[in-house]
């Protein structure tokens, strides 16, 4: 049973530059989100995609954005790059409807993005 | 709004010692609680939750947790600390109204377990 999958693992980008981050639920799953651990401290809830539309939003600029496909995977997209973005970007998945909270939800390995 | 806090940046024991590593919570209503871990360079795994019912809640790898609700504690614990242990805890808060993924999570603990 494959787990939460992401792309790429690493990545290096420029100040101004764009960047799409991919990531594959585990198998069933049909709710997807995105955190940022910057280095050093907790991960921060960025926003949340269920039935293909955001459902729940963090504290970040529109500069971040998402898509979810029907096959529940899901992309992140950040514009204008930032020094401060350099980041690991951790994409969580789990099942279930908004009111299932209490459902597990499950970590990938991250995608650590370096902005230069 | 919903918060953690982790009040030590790292907790050091002996192998084969008890462990514990504290948090405290802070929401509106009843809290779903997690404990999360990660090991250098990698993403978080899942160890435990309480949603409901049992204050001791046992999770994988020998880990428990107590959810104190007087003292909005929900505490990591471990009868036995094993060197493989030592890695970077967190502990993070859903809110249960609103539903979704938002966890909350605390600024983590630096396990380490020495020989």
């Amino acid at each position: 049973d494959a787990g939460v999958t992401q792309s790429p693992t690493h990545l290096i980008k420029t100040r101004g530059q764009q960047v799409t981050l991919r990531c594959s639920p585990k198998s069933g799953h049909d709710t997807v989100s995105w955190y940022q651990q910057a280095l050093g401290q907790g991960p921060q809830f960025i926003f949340q995609y269920y039935e293909e539309e955001e459902r729940q939003r963090g504290n970040f600029p529109d500069r971040f954005s998402g898509h979810q496909f029907p096959n529940y995977s899901s992309e992140l997209n950040v514009n204008a790059l930032l020094l401060g973005d350099s980041a690991l970007y951790l994409c969580a998945s789990s099942l279930g409807e908004l009111r299932l909270a209490g459902n597990t939800i499950y970590f990938g390995e991250g995608s650590w993005l370096t902005v230069v | 709004a919903q918060s953690v806090a982790q009040p030590e940046d790292q907790v050091n024991v002996a192998e084969g010692n008890p462990l514990t590593v504290k948090c405290t919570y802070s929401v509106s209503g009843n809290p779903y609680l997690f404990w999360y871990v990660q090991y250098p360079n990698r993403g978080l795994q899942f160890l435990l939750k309480y949603i409901t019912g049992d204050n001791l809640v046992k999770g994988s790898y020998g880990f428990e947790a107590e959810f104190n609700k007087s003292q909005t504690s929900f505490h990591l614990k471990k009868p036995s600390a094993l060197v493989s242990d030592s890695a970077l805890y967190f502990c993070a808060v859903r809110d249960r109204g609103g539903g979704g993924n938002k966890l909350t999570f605390g600024t983590g603990t630096q396990l380490k377990v020495e020989l």
